[in-house]
Order: C-alpha cells, then structure tokens, then sequence
C-alpha cells in the first residue's frame, strides 16, 4: 500500500521569502506519481506540480518547484518568493502509474504567509 | 485546461434527508471517477472509486448503502447519501481521471454537507 507524510501541520512565512514543505512517501511501486495540492480556505484543490517516479529532473512550474530525491523517497516542495495569496493548506499526494487508481494524500500543511 | 464540475456546493438539510451530488466532466471522457470526504482541516479520505457502467468499489469502513455511487456515463458520477445523519456533515469532494492515468486528477469543486 502507498503512504504519504507530511510532517509538518504548520508552517509560518514572511512574504518574498521562499518555504519548503516536507513529503516523504512509501511504495514498492517503480511506477508512481507524485503531485502537490493547493486548497485555500474556499475549499477547491489546486494542482500545483507533478513529479513522476522516472524523471530524472526535477519538476518546477512558475514559483514552484519540487525538490524529487528517490532514494530518501522524499518530494518536497519549494516555493519561491512567497506571496500573502500563498497561505493555504498544501497536500502532497501520489498514485500509481496504473489506470484508474486514486490519490492517496498526505495530511496537509497550512501555510500562513504574513507580510 | 479540462473541468471537472461538482454540483450542489452547499447543501443544508434535515436529518432522514437522501441529499445527491453530481460530478461532471465537462470536456473529458473519464473513465474512473474518484469519491473523496473531507473533515474540516484534515486531509481527503478516499470512499470509492466509480467506473463508467460497473459497480463502485468502496473503500474499507464506507457504508456501501449509506453512499450510493452510480456512474451511468462517461462524464457523469453521482453520489447519494441516504437518510442523512448529523454525522454525515462534511466536505465532499470528487475527481476525474481520464488518461494516461499518470496526468493530474481534476477536482471539482466540492459540495459541503450540513444535516441539521
């Protein structure tokens, strides 16, 4: 079975600083994808960025960007710059590379960027 | 980019209530449809997974027959919960999966359950 962590419930930031999130997660899958979720308080999931298990370079979509290190399992986010519109709650998740399995999510962190 | 549409986004009812959900896909064919629950500040729990013309596969501990799951086409996923309970009050969430299964899974924009 697949496992997503997020360690961290909470995470505080000033504005134009960059925050990492940490995700580590657990499968004996080779096939996988990893993703990371955006959902502010209005509730609607945002895709931000996908890594899959065979890239070997990391991913990175405007400010975004994930930090894939196999071995460790481990897939953080990055996210550069932070803005006030940032502070939200962040799900990494993952699934297999196989038609019609779910996300599994992690836990979450809430981001508050504080100007 | 595809749409995943999730209607209604509120719904407050009385107890005993059957209340539906719909999740469409507006510009995809999705063969597999994706049933989440969400409690407030906690993470999304999958409750079933829903497959165009066959039976829902429930995860373990949801109540078959209190989540009615039905997906008669390929762009249309419904959800029913039946005689609602104070319980039953939380964030329901779906997504769509079309292909190749490694793309993002699209959400809709959730329905939130309130059973008085």
């Amino acid at each position: 079975a697949q496992k997503i962590t997020q360690t961290q419930p909470g995470m505080f930031v000033q504005e134009k600083e960059a925050v990492t999130l940490d995700c580590t997660y657990d499968t004996s899958d080779q096939s996988y994808g990893l993703f990371w979720y955006k959902q502010p308080s209005s509730g609607e999931m945002i895709f931000l960025i996908y890594q899959g298990s065979y890239d070997e370079q990391n991913a990175t979509e405007g400010r975004y960007s994930l930090n894939f290190q196999k071995a460790r399992k481990s897939a953080n986010l990055v996210i550069s710059a932070s803005q006030l519109g940032d502070s939200a709650m962040y799900f990494c998740a993952m699934t297999l590379n196989q038609a019609g399995t779910a996300l599994i999510f992690g836990k979450g962190t809430t981001l508050s960027v504080s100007s | 980019g595809a749409v995943v549409s999730q209607h209604p986004s509120r719904v407050i009812c009385k107890s005993g209530t059957s209340v539906k959900i719909e999740c469409r896909s507006l510009d995809f064919q999705a063969t597999t449809m994706f049933w989440y629950r969400q409690f407030p500040k906690q993470s999304l729990m999958l409750m079933a997974t829903s497959n165009e013309g066959s039976k829902a596969t429930y995860e373990q501990g949801v109540e078959k027959d209190k989540f009615l799951i039905n997906h008669a086409s390929l762009t249309l996923s419904t959800l029913t919960v039946t005689s609602a309970h104070p319980e039953d009050s939380s964030f329901y969430i779906c997504s769509a999966a079309g292909s190749p299964s490694n793309q993002p899974q699209h959400f809709g924009d959730g329905t939130r359950l309130s059973i008085l």
